[in-house]
């Protein structure tokens, strides 16, 4: 089963509108860690944002907030002002604990914004 | 804030060569690294982690044999694809974390390396 969904294969957005990029996960475990990166064309692995699955607040970082849902297992990403350079691949993952004590990460399989002016 | 360098960015080889690739962090010491395989406009695939001192632990249907990882040092982990064929082109990216018990500290990724097999 997968364990990090995200549904939206593509998103547009006019710029300096909000988008949110939709993350859906799946876990048994009381402690985790959810995570967005943002993938541009050049290939690099950019973090954007982290939310502990203890964290009573929703993350935030300038623009990117997330919202996290605890009771409906979601972990969107709401990107506010948006400007060209956000158009890129968005992934969310998550870190949940494995046997031993060390975490596995996994990722979505990720969501394609394009900023358009 | 944490870098990690991962060289070559990319390499062109012929079908039978093996392919080394690196991965280093630069200003902390990582004790478990991860090495990904990403198919064009796909997600990351998780091929192995790798523990400093210790074997790799390598992900159903990733051939340890073709893809040898070693990680001698808190600050390198090597990625080598024996024997390289064009099934193998792809692009491989490394990630490190200080501190792999922890689920808050963020993986740290390096550039990537673009493998094309001829």
């Amino acid at each position: 089963a997968q364990k990090i969904t995200q549904t939206q294969p593509g998103m547009f957005v006019q710029e300096k509108e909000a988008v949110t990029l939709d993350c859906t996960y799946d876990t048994s475990d009381q402690s985790y860690g959810l995570f967005w990166y943002k993938q541009p064309s050049s290939g690099e692995m950019i973090f954007l944002i982290y939310q502990g699955s203890y964290d009573e607040q929703n993350a935030t970082e300038g623009r990117y907030s997330l919202n996290f849902q605890k009771a409906r297992k979601s972990a969107n990403l709401v990107i506010s002002a948006s400007q060209l350079g956000d158009s890129a691949m968005y992934f969310c993952a998550m870190r949940e604990s494995a046997s031993g004590g060390s975490y596995i990460p996994t990722f979505g399989r990720g969501t394609s914004l394009i900023v358009h002016p | 804030g944490a870098v990690v360098s991962q060289h070559p960015s990319w390499v062109i080889c012929k079908s039978g060569t093996s392919v080394k690739i690196e991965c280093r962090s630069l200003d902390f010491q990582a004790t478990t690294m991860f090495w990904y395989r990403q198919f064009p406009k796909q997600s990351l695939m998780l091929m192995a982690t790798s523990n400093e001192g210790s074997k790799a632990t390598y992900e159903q249907g990733v051939e340890k044999d073709k893809f040898l990882i070693n990680h001698a040092s808190l600050t390198l982990s090597t990625l080598t694809v024996t024997s390289a064929h064009p099934e193998d082109s792809s692009f491989y990216i490394c990630s490190a974390s200080r501190d792999g018990h922890s689920g808050a500290n963020v993986l740290t990724f390096g550039a990537g390396s673009r493998l094309t097999v001829l």
